[in-house]
């Protein structure tokens, strides 16, 4: 079956600093790759997609590359700031129509400043 | 645009307790899901809806889970009997029918169940 593998948290790091949330994955066929978004008290949104190999989905400064020979969707920000301490969650859905997601175990980021 | 509208927001029962949680989808979302997410995981799918008709239950724990969406609009998610390991947070969601991979989902601010 499909699933997701994230890098475990939580991740700390300093303001304006460069960051990476690995996400690889496994899936048949020609999934949709996603990133979802989970601020303090809030729902769960997304960030970005990227629904085909090569596909790069940004949202708010962050980017993430569709790399099929990896199978990889690893999230990536330049800089990050205060406003971005969240917990990030990688997604997929299945293919030929069922947007079924199936969900990362998350990874907590907190940004000091 | 109003969004996913989930109740109660918390609750907190004993053991074998029932309980049972509302939601009402985005207007015009054909398509509704229940998440289980339970401290510390990631989301698990419980149920699928598509219109009235169940898609995929295959996780779902029929023997005390159920859930309803009748007319295709709100639908209800009931434990009975509640276990100490349901302590989670239920999220219900949903996205337009429609489009290969779209798969947008637009979540409500999830309903937490303490089981004591």
């Amino acid at each position: 079956g499909n699933s997701v593998t994230q890098m475990e948290g939580p991740v700390t790091l300093s303001e304006e600093a460069f960051l990476t949330i690995n996400c690889t994955y496994t899936a048949t066929g020609y999934p949709s790759l996603f990133w979802y978004v989970q601020y303090p008290g809030e729902g769960l949104q997304l960030l970005l997609k990227a629904t085909k190999a090569d596909d790069k989905g940004s949202n708010k400064g962050f980017e993430a590359t569709y790399r099929k020979e990896t199978t990889s969707f690893h999230l990536e920000k330049g800089s990050v700031q205060v406003s971005d301490s969240a917990v990030y969650f990688c997604a997929l859905s299945g293919n030929f129509g069922n947007e079924k997601l199936t969900f990362g175990t998350g990874t907590r980021l907190t940004i000091i400043p | 645009e109003a969004g996913v509208a989930q109740s109660p927001r918390y609750k907190i029962i004993e053991k074998r307790q029932s309980v049972a949680f509302w939601c009402n989808p985005i207007s015009g979302h054909a398509t509704l899901y229940w998440y289980q997410q339970i401290l510390g995981q990631g989301p698990k799918l419980l149920i699928q809806f598509q219109n009235n008709g169940v898609v995929d239950d295959s996780q779902l724990p029929k023997d005390r889970f159920s859930a309803e969406r009748l007319k295709g609009v709100d639908s209800t998610l009931k434990i009975q009997p509640a276990k100490l390991e349901d302590s989670a947070v239920y999220l219900c969601a949903s996205s337009l029918v429609g489009g290969r991979n779209t798969g947008e989902l637009f979540f409500g601010e999830g309903s937490r169940l303490t089981v004591l």
